[in-house]
């Protein structure tokens, strides 16, 4: 069965410093990941998503998510940190790319401060 | 890139009750998908709605509570039956397009 693991509940960070949100799945073949994010109040957005190619994937906003099969990871990453990306980041995967059955991490809350 | 939009965007309705929630992408999609996020949650698929047959519902859900429509290939409906508090969330309307998956702005539903 497929899953998706976010270690964190909460990932706080000061602005301007990088910031790691963790993503770990479980999928059987090929897997296809994603990173959204969800502001208060408002709908799910998509960051980036891995296919297949680069392990490095760069996505919207300045967030980039490396592919680590051997760890079975897909953590979200950002060089330097806004407050304004304070949101809901989840992580979610699908076994193929033909099927709109996504299956999400827990989400993990991510707090910049000043 | 789809756009999606979704009415009502929130209720409050009491229990028993019943609310029908619309789904409308500006691109023709051959499957729709209807998720539910409970408060504090994540999001969970409910069913799949192709163009003229009938959804296909996750485990856990079942057509009677959640009936869904898919009239043309642009709309979509879901009804929340006979509703109770449990059922208090945020409805999300998605669909595919090309390798990226798209969420419409979901309708916060509150039971009482």
């Amino acid at each position: 069965a497929q899953s998706v693991a976010q270690p964190e509940d909460q990932v706080n960070v000061a602005e301007g410093n990088p910031l790691t949100v963790k993503c770990t799945y479980s999928v059987s073949g090929n897997p296809y990941l994603f990173w959204y994010v969800q502001y208060p109040n408002r709908g799910l957005q998509f960051l980036l998503k891995y296919i297949t190619g680069d392990n490095l994937v760069k996505g919207s906003y300045g967030f980039e998510a490396e592919f680590n099969k051997s760890q079975t990871s897909f953590h979200l990453k950002k060089p330097s940190a806004l407050v304004s990306d304070s949101a809901l980041y989840f992580c979610a995967v699908k076994g193929s790319s033909n099927t709109g059955k996504l299956i999400f991490g827990q989400g993990t809350t991510l707090q910049v401060k000043p | 890139s789809a756009v999606i939009s979704q009415k009502p965007s929130r209720d409050i309705c009491q229990r028993g009750t019943s609310l029908t929630i619309q789904c409308q992408v500006d691109s023709q999609v051959t499957m729709m998908f209807w998720y539910r996020q409970q408060p504090g949650q994540s999001l969970t698929l409910i069913a799949t709605a192709n163009q003229g047959s009938e959804a296909t519902y996750e485990s856990g859900f079942v057509i009677d509570k959640f009936p869904i429509s898919r009239p043309n290939l642009t709309f979509s409906t879901l009804t929340v039956s006979n509703m109770s508090p449990e059922d208090s969330s945020i409805y999300l309307c998605s669909v595919v397009l090309g390798n990226e998956q798209y969420f419409g702005p979901g309708t916060r539903l509150t039971v009482t």
